[in-house]
């Protein structure tokens, strides 16, 4: 059975810090997906991984890929309270046509002043 | 450009009634997706559908639930004799021919009483 996992699941960290979120995988997929979901609201994306090794910065967010180790990494740099929020991966696992995405339970970070 | 819209926003239920959830994909986008999330959870898949298709419906319950996206008109979800279980939040997504990325509606949130 397909298994995505994120660790932590949730996460209190200070302004200013720098924190990762994991999001580990149990199957061959070379793309995955970083949403945020505020509360009561609907999913943003933030970043499409689509290869192995992939990159991606958007302010003080940072993902990668890592599709040999099967884990996608989501990094925060000089965390400010407005990113607080929980954060999903999404692993697609289709094998043809369209998309078939399994997502973690999410990570509920609160940033504090 | 408008998004992906789901109505109504919220819905409230009595158990044994039908609840009916539409969504409408982004304009030109011919793939939709239901997603079940209850609270403090990930989204689950549900189907998956083009118009007048069903391509993957391995995450719908067995009985109750129906989905269809008619050549015409929105997709619609359909939960029949509604149970305290089904309370969640339910979210479609749109996906383009050519695209990678899911884009999520603002869910409708179903209440059973």
């Amino acid at each position: 059975e397909l298994k995505v996992e994120q660790n932590p699941l949730f996460l209190s960290m200070q302004e200013g810090k720098n924190y990762t979120i994991y999001c580990n995988y149990s199957t061959t997929s070379d793309r995955l997906y970083w949403y945020r979901q505020d509360p009561g609201k609907s999913l943003e994306s933030l970043f499409v991984l689509l290869s192995n090794g992939a990159v991606k910065q958007e302010g003080r967010l940072m993902a990668s890929l890592d599709t040999k180790a099967r884990l996608s990494t989501l990094h925060i740099t000089a965390a400010v309270h407005d990113l607080s929020a929980t954060y999903f991966c999404a692993v697609d696992i289709s094998r043809g046509y369209g998309q078939n995405f399994v997502f973690g339970p999410g990570t509920r970070l609160s940033v504090l002043p | 450009n408008a998004g992906v819209m789901q109505n109504p926003r919220h819905l409230v239920r009595r158990r044994g009634q039908e609840a009916r959830l539409r969504c409408s994909p982004m304009k030109g986008h011919s793939h939709v997706y239901w997603y079940r999330q209850l609270p403090e959870e990930g989204l689950k898949f549900m189907v998956y559908l083009q118009k007048e298709n069903i391509i993957d419906e391995s995450g719908m319950p067995k009985e109750r639930f129906s989905a269809e996206f008619p050549k015409e008109g929105p997709s619609i979800l359909r939960i029949q004799q509604v149970v305290r279980g089904d309370s969640a939040a339910y979210f479609c997504a749109s996906l383009g021919t050519d695209s990678y990325e899911q884009y999520f509606g603002p869910g409708t949130r179903l209440t059973v009483t």
